[in-house]
């Protein structure tokens, strides 16, 4: 079993849905949790960042984490065009530097 | 703020040539990782530094791969010889010391090894 688990798609919505993207982890050592965006050819970009349980919200976007239950989800709200990306789950250990395990991330796809 | 920076952006050679990527991480940033990222697949960590120090090369193939961070700044990773499946792109990150989380990434290396 992989350390974190994320379901590749791809996920095609039209613009103004709400996305749900998940990710299961295995270990619980995990703390850290965060969400990166990846634009074609460029590299990963941080959106959410979460430490404890429960939910964060910024601006359009929700991250959920659940620890009990191993399980953390990313919502986008109003969907839009320019929300077309790959979105990666990463966690990490502990807050003092340690590499981040990414999910295989899931790809977005908003058309207007 | 200048992001990281990495070259070449694209690479392609012939398996079992040697292949070197260079990355210029932000300003005043102590930590530096290499991170491999195949197809459809999330980065893995190659190695991380602390300053010009290794931290963590447990993933890092070390009988093809090396990596260097002189002077604490820039960093090298090379691949001798270069095998079919180090086709990936390879991505830089960096991060500041002391307490703030996130780890910024350069735009990457494309390599393509035929």
């Amino acid at each position: 079993q992989k350390e974190v688990e994320q379901d590749p798609g791809p996920l095609s919505v039209p613009e103004g849905a709400i996305v749900s993207l998940n990710c299961t982890y295995s270990n619980s050592a995990f703390q850290y949790f965060m969400w990166y965006r990846q634009y074609s050819r460029k590299g990963p970009e941080l959106l959410m960042y979460t430490y404890s349980s429960g939910n964060k919200e910024d601006g359009r976007f929700t991250a959920q984490v659940d620890k009990s239950s191993k399980y953390i989800s990313l919502f986008i709200r109003d969907s839009q065009p320019s929300d077309s990306a790959t979105y990666l789950c990463a966690m990490s250990y502990n807050q003092a530097g340690t590499a981040l395990i990414f999910g295989k991330g899931t790809t977005l796809s908003v058309s207007s | 703020e200048a992001g990281v920076a990495q070259s070449p952006r694209y690479k392609i050679i012939e398996k079992r040539q040697s292949v070197a990527f260079w990355c210029n991480p932000i300003s005043g940033h102590a930590t530096l990782y290499w991170y491999q990222q195949i197809l459809g697949q999330g980065p893995k960590l190659l190695i991380q530094f602390q300053n010009n120090g290794v931290v963590d090369d447990s993933q890092l193939p070390k009988d093809r791969f090396s990596a260097e961070r002189l002077k604490g700044v820039d960093s090298t990773l090379k691949i001798q010889p270069a095998k079919l499946e180090d086709s990936a792109v390879y991505l830089c990150a960096s991060r500041s010391q002391g307490g703030h989380y996130e780890q910024y990434f350069g735009p990457g290396t494309r390599l393509t090894v035929t």
